[in-house]
């Protein structure tokens, strides 16, 4: 069965404080990585896909990495709009358009 | 339409009613999905749609869930005898497939009292 562990649960942060969240996977088959932000009262919204590891991506303040068992976002000198909870999810299957199984998320907090 | 529209946004119901939560995907995305979300959790799977049939549902609880999406464009989840455990949110998206990311609908928050 497929899982995935994000940490920490919440992370409060001052306004240009860098720090990384991660989320672990245990996965038959990686087709995909997916990073996902979620303000309140909406769904998620697409941040990035990574496909294997020692991939990386960037997004403005955000840089996403991969290895074989954990990912990474890292925030660099977040800004009080960054707050939002930080979705992770790992596509496997035989299918490209399979499911997604998605973790708990990160809750972070920038404040001034 | 520009994105995912779910309807209703709010849904109020007494136990043992029947609900139905509609979907219209982004046009011309052939993958449809419905997830469930509680409170401080993540997404949770119920079913996929690749065009009108169900590719997996593996993901819905029991025979009270279905869906449906008889044309290939928007579905309908449907939830018989509703309990009190199903309130949450349910979201929907829709994708090109392909391993591309899914967009997300803002979701029907459905509340059984």
């Amino acid at each position: 069965e497929d899982q995935v562990t994000q940490s920490p649960e919440a992370l409060r942060l001052q306004e240009g404080e860098s720090s990384s969240l991660n989320c672990s996977y245990t996965v038959s088959g990686l087709r995909g990585l997916f990073w996902y932000r979620q303000d309140p009262g909406k769904g998620p919204e697409f941040l990035f896909t990574l496909y294997s590891a020692g991939e990386e991506k960037e997004k403005e303040r955000l840089k996403a990495t991969l290895t074989k068992k954990e990912s990474f976002l890292h925030i660099t000198a977040p800004k009080p709009e960054d707050s939002a909870t930080y979705l992770c999810a790992v596509q496997a299957g035989t299918g490209t358009a399979s499911k997604l199984t998605f973790g708990t998320g990160t809750r972070l907090q920038v404040t001034l | 339409g520009a994105g995912v529209s779910q309807t209703p946004s709010n849904k109020v119901t007494e136990k043992g009613k029947y609900v139905e939560l509609r979907c219209d995907p982004i046009s011309g995305h052939t993958a449809l999905y419905w997830y469930r979300q509680s409170l401080g959790q993540g997404p949770e799977f119920l079913i996929y749609f690749q065009g009108t049939g169900a590719a997996d549902d593996s993901g819905l609880p029991n025979d009270r869930f279905f869906a449906v999406r008889p044309e290939g464009s928007v579905s309908t989840l449907k939830i018989q005898r509703t309990e009190r455990g199903d309130s949450a949110v349910y979201l929907c998206a829709s994708s090109l497939g392909q391993g591309r990311g899914y967009t997300f609908g803002s979701g029907t928050r459905l509340t059984v009292v």
